[in-house]
């Protein structure tokens, strides 16, 4: 089954730290471009972080960057990010989403459920 | 990256066709045929149903159909249907920051 599956969500205090990871299955993962998404309690998606396919090149929002790194093991089929300095405006459902392709430009593709990350002391 | 603009709420009957709107600038919907749009039901991943404007991916139902006019584009859904309800997201690529853009949504109700 096609399948992308988040993990690693909870309760975190405001300045620390939280990893999440986004496990790939039924498709070939090294190949596709990934990205996180975000959508905080009541509001829409948020484009955080795309990471190219073979994970020489990353792109951030500004509201993310330099706290948030994202990475990935094509050898375990595995997405990460990891978010430092956590704030309250970070607590939202965070989204991995595949690319279509390998490009920049390739659109979201398919994405997973999400994980709830809720910052708050 | 200031958000794409959409309007917060469309609604139509059964049967009926809908336009969801969605205005950017000459930096991103303006300027390449890459915008995109995502349904997405509460507590459900996002679907792709639109991409690169006008393209349907597989699957998805042929009622569902996008067009941009300058630095607006818009889906469409045709026949509407009571499970077509849902949030729609437009997104854009923009090229100059190489990021991506996505409107504040649009709550779609089938009355």
């Amino acid at each position: 089954q096609v399948q992308v599956v988040e993990s690693g969500g909870g309760v975190v205090q405001p300045g620390r730290s939280l990893r999440l990871s986004c496990a790939a299955s039924g498709f070939n993962f090294n190949i596709y471009g990934m990205h996180w998404v975000r959508q905080a309690p009541g509001k829409g998606l948020e484009w955080l972080t795309l990471i190219l396919y073979d994970g020489t090149k990353e792109y951030y929002a500004d509201s993310v960057k330099g706290r948030f790194t994202i990475s990935r093991d094509n050898s375990k089929n595995t997405l990460f990010l990891q978010m430092n300095s956590l704030r309250a405006e970070d607590t939202a459902v965070y989204y991995c989403a595949r690319a279509s392709g390998r490009y920049e430009y390739d659109e979201f593709e398919m994405w997973g459920q999400g994980t709830m990350v809720i910052v708050s002391s | 990256q200031s958000a794409l603009t959409q309007p917060a709420s469309v609604s139509g009957s059964d049967g009926q066709s809908i336009t969801i709107s969605c205005s950017g600038t000459s930096s991103d919907i303006g300027t390449y045929n890459l915008v995109s749009w995502y349904q997405h039901l509460p507590g459900k991943a996002p679907k792709l149903v639109i991409y690169e404007v006008t393209k349907r991916p597989s699957g998805v139902s042929y009622r569902f159909s996008g067009s941009k006019s300058g630095n607006t584009a818009s889906l469409t859904i045709s026949g509407l249907q009571a499970e077509d309800e849902a949030d729609y997201y437009c997104c854009s690529y923009a090229v100059s920051s190489t990021t991506w853009v996505f409107g504040g949504g649009t709550k779609l109700t089938v009355l």
